[in-house]
């Protein structure tokens, strides 16, 4: 089942406003992982974050991993229309495979 | 730079037809997976191989069975398809100890 819980579902932004993506879990995560979908496209990896409280930034996006490690967020700054796609969390688990979080759709209005 | 190659990208099928997917990962990389992405979902966990040989299996039918060749090229071959297995397949690759698994750009298979 899915052992990483992602919210919200969707969301529709204007040009210019910000974006915010939670995934959280019931269990301590050894990892969490970010992958961006562009539509029509497949899954490219942005960051893995390990350490408790970890804190990384690309340009204008922020991730946070949780003290607990127990949740994670995604953070975009002033979006713009190359950022429309669906965002997801994952977690690697035993073996390496990924189990992904259900994502974040997000679309931008120009 | 190089990327994982996935052929074919479209692939339309009858019920009970058979199809075969083929992956070329990125040169170097010894570990293949493979994922299912359902329309308005996210990719689920097939199988993967290291160095050829089945490291992990998910929620794979048994109507699937894939495997890793010498050249590390990986195939995913689905028999008595049916409609339930429209979907996305992708398959990554990556390099031992390395975090990043790289994704194709997918087999759009469609069954009719």
């Amino acid at each position: 089942g899915q052992q990483v819980m992602q919210i919200p579902q969707y969301q529709h932004v204007q040009e210019g406003e910000d974006f915010t993506t939670y995934c959280n879990s019931s269990t301590t995560l050894s990892n969490i992982q970010w992958y961006k979908q562009r539509p029509g496209g497949h899954p490219v990896f942005l960051i893995q974050l390990v350490k408790s409280g970890e804190v990384k930034k690309q340009k204008r996006l922020t991730f946070q991993f949780g003290e607990a490690k127990k949740n994670s967020s995604l953070h975009i700054t002033a979006t713009q229309t190359t950022d429309v796609g669906t965002y997801f969390c994952a977690q690697e688990t035993s073996g390496s495979r990924l189990t992904f979080g259900e994502g974040t759709q997000l679309t931008v209005n120009p | 730079a190089a990327g994982v190659i996935q052929s074919p990208r479209h692939l339309i099928k009858e019920k009970r037809e058979t199809a075969t997917l083929k992956c070329y990962p990125i040169p170097r990389h010894d570990t293949v997976y493979w994922y299912q992405q359902g329309p308005g979902q996210d990719p689920q966990f097939l199988i993967s191989f290291y160095e050829k040989m089945q490291s992990d299996k998910g929620s794979i039918p048994d109507r699937f069975s894939a495997q890793q060749f010498s050249d590390y090229h990986s195939e995913l071959n689905m028999s008595s398809l049916e409609l339930g297995d429209s979907a996305l397949y992708f398959c990554a690759s990556r390099r031992t100890a390395q975090e990043t698994q790289y994704f194709g750009p997918g087999t759009r298979l469609l069954v009719l």
